[in-house]
């Protein structure tokens, strides 16, 4: 059965720490790997990656997909209590449709 | 723990016809369900939030009236699209909460619907 899994499933941390986020799948007719964050209503779409080893960065945000070992990581450096959410992975299929894994809950402390 | 079970996967419906989507927690009470939508560019929707045993609370611009939420039980929610249009065709994506403030949303597998 497919999976998407993440680590840890929370966390916590001060400002200014830098937080690495984990997100391991196995699945089959793989197209992608998604990002998002969610704080309050819907995810809000962050990355999204197709090949390995190609970093995308946005600001503090940086994420790498490995599609050999099937796993992504998102960093977020220098980190701000504006941080705080739950941030999601998401596998893409071939047909578009979509599996979430369980989400990470990072909290920053002041 | 903490699955979230969807049915139908995919379906294919003519215009005109409703369809419902079902959304089960298989291993927990869901006191709060919550469904999306995913548009292009791989932005998701939110369309509404059910509580168990009330009336589900729609997002601007969401019609209620064509998209139906029941959530009659703990485990289950449902959403039906009326009179379908094959623009209502899209991924539609249920989460379900066991805590109603702040809780863990756990994302079920979601739906395809194709309106032809």
């Amino acid at each position: 059965e497919d999976k998407v899994v993440q680590s840890p499933l929370s966390l916590v941390v001060h400002e200014g720490d830098t937080v690495t986020l984990n997100c391991s799948y196995e699945v089959t007719n793989f197209r992608s790997l998604l990002w998002y964050k969610q704080e309050k209503k819907a995810p809000t779409f962050l990355f999204m990656l197709t090949s390995s080893g190609i970093e995308k960065k946005s600001g503090r945000l940086s994420s790498i997909l490995d599609k050999k070992e099937l796993f992504s990581i998102l960093n977020i450096t220098a980190t701000q209590t504006g941080d705080s959410a739950v941030y999601l992975c998401a596998v893409q299929y071939n047909n578009n449709d979509m599996r979430f894994g369980a989400g990470t809950r990072l909290t920053v402390k002041p | 723990g903490a699955v979230v079970s969807q049915h139908p996967s995919r379906v294919i419906c003519k215009s005109g016809t409703s369809v419902k989507i079902e959304c089960r927690s298989l291993d927990f009470q869901a006191t709060t369900m919550f469904w999306y939508r995913q548009f292009p560019k791989q932005s998701l929707m939110l369309m509404a939030t059910s509580n168990e045993g009330s009336k589900a609370t729609y997002e601007q611009g969401v019609e209620k009236d064509k998209f139906l939420i029941n959530h009659a039980s703990l485990t289950l929610s449902t959403l039906t699209v009326t009179s379908a249009h094959p623009e209502d065709s899209s991924f539609y994506i249920c989460s379900a909460t066991p805590q109603t403030v702040g809780g863990e949303q756990y994302f079920g597998p979601g739906t395809r619907l194709t309106v032809t």
